[in-house]
């Protein structure tokens, strides 16, 4: 069974750096075409692509938060670690972190964690 | 960015019916194109993927076509469920940034 899970702080003060690590069993992200990748849910209820990491190490990243939005693996080679500097208010949010696979799903997010809710303010 | 344009946002409808989302692209996205249902304090669950397979284990009441042209998409759910007033979101992973649709929220009319 694949599962995801978030990990991170509730509150976060402007200007500070949010980390958000998704811990993920059930698949090995080093298998050809895997992929995790990082959605956040504004209050409003969009949702808004942040980046993804690849099978290869390759990441790529929403040009619109490219210069503070860093998407890594941990250590733990079950782990991969979303790091987004100099916060503000519009960063309030719901972070998820998906699988995606591309030979067959052509990048569709199959599964979900189950989100973690930051909330930016001093 | 692709801009994905979805409609309605918002449609009510009754047990029983069959009801019809879209989402337009504003250029080809091929058959890049999926679909998620999101009920209230949930994440989104994948219904669809690559415009018209259905994910394993959701109903078949619910389907996906699209276009020759790769810009226009369709969810259509037959045969109206309790469960599937929720909202639906639809997603192009033909380029990054990855973009979403605004959502639909199906409710009981």
């Amino acid at each position: 069974q694949v599962t995801l899970r978030e990990s991170g702080p509730a509150l976060v003060k402007p200007t500070q750096t949010l980390t958000v690590t998704c811990t993920f069993s059930g698949f090995a992200l080093s298998t050809t075409g895997m992929c995790v990748s990082w959605i956040r849910q504004t209050p409003g209820m969009a949702l808004e692509w942040l980046g993804v990491i690849t099978w290869d190490g390759d990441t790529y990243y929403n040009a619109s938060l490219k210069t503070r939005l860093t998407i890594s693996k941990a250590s733990s080679k079950d782990q991969v670690v979303l790091t987004m500097t100099n916060v503000g208010p519009g960063d309030t949010g719901t972070y998820y972190c998906t699988r995606s696979e591309l030979l067959t799903y052509h990048y569709a997010l199959d599964v979900w964690g189950q989100g973690t809710t930051v909330t930016v303010s001093s | 960015d692709i801009q994905m344009t979805q409609s309605p946002s918002t449609l009510s409808a009754s047990v029983g019916d069959r009801v019809t989302i879209t989402c337009r692209a504003n250029q080809t996205i091929a058959n890049y194109l999926h679909w998620y249902q999101q009920k209230p304090g949930k994440a989104p669950n994948l219904l669809i993927y690559t415009a018209s397979s259905l994910q394993t284990g959701v109903a078949p009441r619910f389907s996906g076509s699209g276009s020759a042209s790769g810009t226009d998409f369709t969810l259509t759910i037959s045969n109206l469920q309790p469960e599937d007033f929720a909202t639906y979101f639809c997603h192009q992973s033909y380029t990054t940034p990855n973009t979403f649709g605004q959502g639909t929220k199906l409710d009981i009319k």
